[in-house]
């Protein structure tokens, strides 16, 4: 059984320019969570969605979005990137939407120059 | 604000001995996570604890939890070098009955060494 996707899994971008960063959820699930992880801040919870709707999110600016499309494959867009923006970003997928184990994808390593 | 609190966050140790990795979280939630995540690499679940009194153990590694304290600790026993990673535990950020909402609040990491 194939695990969670992640594409692209390296990406250079400069100052002032937009990302998008693709999630393949594992097959059946519905769930997708994306955390954002740097040295500093360690691990922080970005967004979750279940069935293309946004349920909860955390405590990040405007520019990080996100959006889920009916085949689950999800999505997170960061516009006007910051050099702070360099991370780790990983999404986990989920069965249900009360399911409690998530399965982590290999992750997108950002870098913002 | 809820807080997950792991210490230590460094532990050097040598083949063969024992320590454990302590998880103090500021919720009332009675579920708690624990990862592990190799250098460079994904996160890796290795126990769900979903009540209090739970013990799961999976080879030199045994997780229990105690909801009344809010504390949980990951006890590795006669540790190999194999098992040197950075160790997570997690809590869901939102308190919600019959499941996680998928939001969830790591600790800082153990980063564990496993010396010969």
């Amino acid at each position: 059984k194939a695990g969670v996707t992640q594409t692209p899994r390296y990406l250079i971008k400069t100052r002032g320019q937009q990302v998008t960063l693709s999630c393949s959820p594992i097959s059946g699930h519905r769930s997708v969570s994306w955390y954002q992880q740097t040295p500093g801040q360690g691990l922080q919870f970005l967004f979750e969605y279940f069935s293309e709707t946004q349920r909860n999110k955390g405590n990040f600016p405007g520019r990080f979005s996100g959006r889920q499309f009916s085949n689950s494959r999800s999505e997170m867009n960061v516009s006007t990137l910051e050099l702070g923006d360099s991370a780790l970003y990983l999404c986990a997928s989920r069965r249900q939407s009360h399911s409690y184990e998530q399965y982590f994808g290999p992750g997108t390593r950002l870098t913002v120059t | 604000e809820l807080k997950v609190e792991q210490n230590p966050l460094f532990l050097s140790m040598q083949e063969g001995k024992n320590y454990t990795i302590y998880c103090n979280y500021s919720t009332t939630s009675d579920r708690l996570y624990w990862y592990r995540q190799d250098p460079g690499k994904s996160l890796e679940s290795l126990f769900v604890l979903l009540s209090n009194g739970a013990v799961k153990q999976e080879g030199r590694l045994m997780a229990s939890l105690d909801t009344k304290a809010r504390l949980s600790t990951l006890h590795i026993t006669a540790a190999v070098h194999d098992l040197s990673a950075t160790y997570f535990c997690a809590v869901d950020g939102i308190e919600s009955y019959g499941g996680s909402q998928g939001n969830l609040i790591f600790g800082k990491g153990t980063k564990l060494s496993v010396k010969p």
